[in-house]
């Protein structure tokens, strides 16, 4: 069964420092891999989605991520944050055949951004 | 568009009430989704309906029902709410089953049962 680890639960960065936040993946295949964000009170959005191809992938807000298949990885990253960016990003994974299989997420990372 | 609408926001139940939470989205949509979220366990998919007249079992069903009322709504149904089932639930729906279609999600619903 496929499942996701994140095992940052929480960071803390300064307003414009760069950000990675981790993702690592468990699947046999070639998965179908997610980051969205949740802010607070908020359902969540989608940032960036992996399918095949480049491996890095570029989403909404300046965001990016990098599969990375040796790694079972697909970090988050971005260059320098703002504080609006301030909270909690999931990673997922889903299968890449087509059906209406879950996906699997993380347990998520609470970014905190200090001034 | 208001895209995916979740009522009640907030609730309280006394263990044993039951209470139907709805999802409605405008985005002719073929797939409705429910989750759950709980601190540590990221979401867990609670049923899905994969277009209207469907509805299967995800990861977490026992305790719920639902039910697609037609394309735009899908609701969830506790029958007898536990202590267990306080969480906060999310619907979603995609354009298309599968995974390549991106999911959007509402607001979410937290529900206490005491």
């Amino acid at each position: 069964a496929q499942s996701v680890t994140q095992p940052d639960i929480h960071i803390t960065v300064s307003e414009g420092a760069s950000l990675e936040l981790r993702c690592n993946y468990s699947y046999g295949a070639t998965p179908y891999l997610f980051w969205y964000v949740q802010s607070p009170g908020q359902g969540l959005q989608l940032l960036l989605k992996y399918f095949s191809g480049d491996t890095l992938v570029q989403g909404i807000k300046g965001f990016e991520a990098e599969f990375k298949r040796s790694q079972s990885s697909f970090n988050l990253r971005k260059p320098s944050v703002h504080w609006s960016d301030a909270a909690e990003y999931f990673c997922a994974v889903g299968k890449s055949n087509f059906g209406n299989e879950k996906l699997t997420f993380g347990t998520g990372t609470r970014l905190t951004i200090i001034p | 568009n208001a895209g995916v609408t979740q009522t009640p926001k907030f609730q309280v139940l006394k263990t044993g009430q039951s209470m139907t939470l709805q999802c409605a989205q405008d985005m002719n949509h073929n797939s409705m989704y429910w989750y759950r979220q709980d601190p540590g366990m990221g979401l867990r998919l609670i049923y899905y309906s994969a277009s209207e007249g469907t509805t299967d079992k995800g990861e977490v069903p026992n305790g719920y029902n639902v039910s697609r009322l037609n394309k735009r709504e899908f609701s969830l149904r506790l029958e007898s709410a536990a202590p267990s089932q306080t969480s906060v639930y999310f619907c979603a729906s995609s354009v298309y089953p599968g995974q390549k279609y991106e999911q959007y999600f509402g607001p979410g619903t937290r529900l206490t049962v005491t």
